[in-house]
């Protein structure tokens, strides 16, 4: 099977401006998971969507936010940008079935705000 | 945060074993995962564990209490290519929190 796969790879923008990111779970799962890492911060859950819905946030402000489609790919939307946006996205998927279950990660966004 | 504690970084020498400990707040546990990940790449699943004990994976093993909020991850024989850093990460249902990462730098 294909691994998660997320568009773009790179990306910068300017303060203010919106950005979306794109993640393609492996096939068949249909739980997705958002990350934002920076150094000093490490890896920090933003949301998880399973079947078009969010199923957990994290303390992310109302700037962030997503969807999932009936495919199960999923988007994050970031409005407004700060400098302080600029880290590495991560997006995880899994089966979505359990309680807990492996995640397995892209190889993420790396979006930088100027 | 979900207090999450682990050591920022550790050096240990290539053919030698080193273990990485992981505090964590118990209360909502369901799950303690170990996430590999080199510089610039994704994190990569190494193992977790939700009952008390040690899980084995061939040069890997993982420990959890859990009683004590408390696990490690045991590397043995240390390679070169396991420079990088080993990220534990605490399942609560369906979200995962993760620690800052523990840095390993292995040298010859």
């Amino acid at each position: 099977k294909a691994g998660v796969t997320q568009t773009p790879r790179y990306l910068i923008k300017t303060r203010g401006q919106q950005v979306t990111l794109s993640c393609s779970p492996i096939s068949g799962h249909r739980s997705v998971s958002w990350y934002q890492q920076t150094p000093g911060q490490g890896l920090q859950f933003l949301f998880e969507y399973f079947s078009e819905t969010q199923r957990n946030k994290g303390n992310f402000p109302g700037r962030f936010s997503g969807r999932q489609f009936s495919n199960s790919r999923s988007e994050m939307n970031v409005s407004t940008l700060e400098l302080g946006d600029s880290a590495l996205y991560l997006c995880a998927s899994s089966e979505g079935q359990g309680q807990w279950e492996t995640q397995y990660f892209g190889p993420g966004t790396r979006l930088l705000v100027l | 945060g979900q207090n999450i504690d682990q050591p920022t970084e550790m050096t240990a020498t290539e053919g030698a074993i080193v273990q990485i400990n992981c505090t964590y707040q118990t209360s909502g546990f369901n799950g303690l995962f170990w996430y590999q990940q080199h510089a610039g790449e994704a994190p990569t699943f190494l193992s977790y564990n939700v009952l008390d004990g040690l899980e084995e994976k061939g040069r890997f093993s993982s420990f959890l209490s859990r009683s004590k909020g408390y696990s490690y991850l045991l590397l043995k024989e240390l390679q070169m290519k396991d420079s990088a850093s080993y990220l534990c990460a605490r399942a609560d249902f369906n979200k995962f929190y993760f620690g800052s990462g523990t840095k390993l730098n292995v040298k010859p």
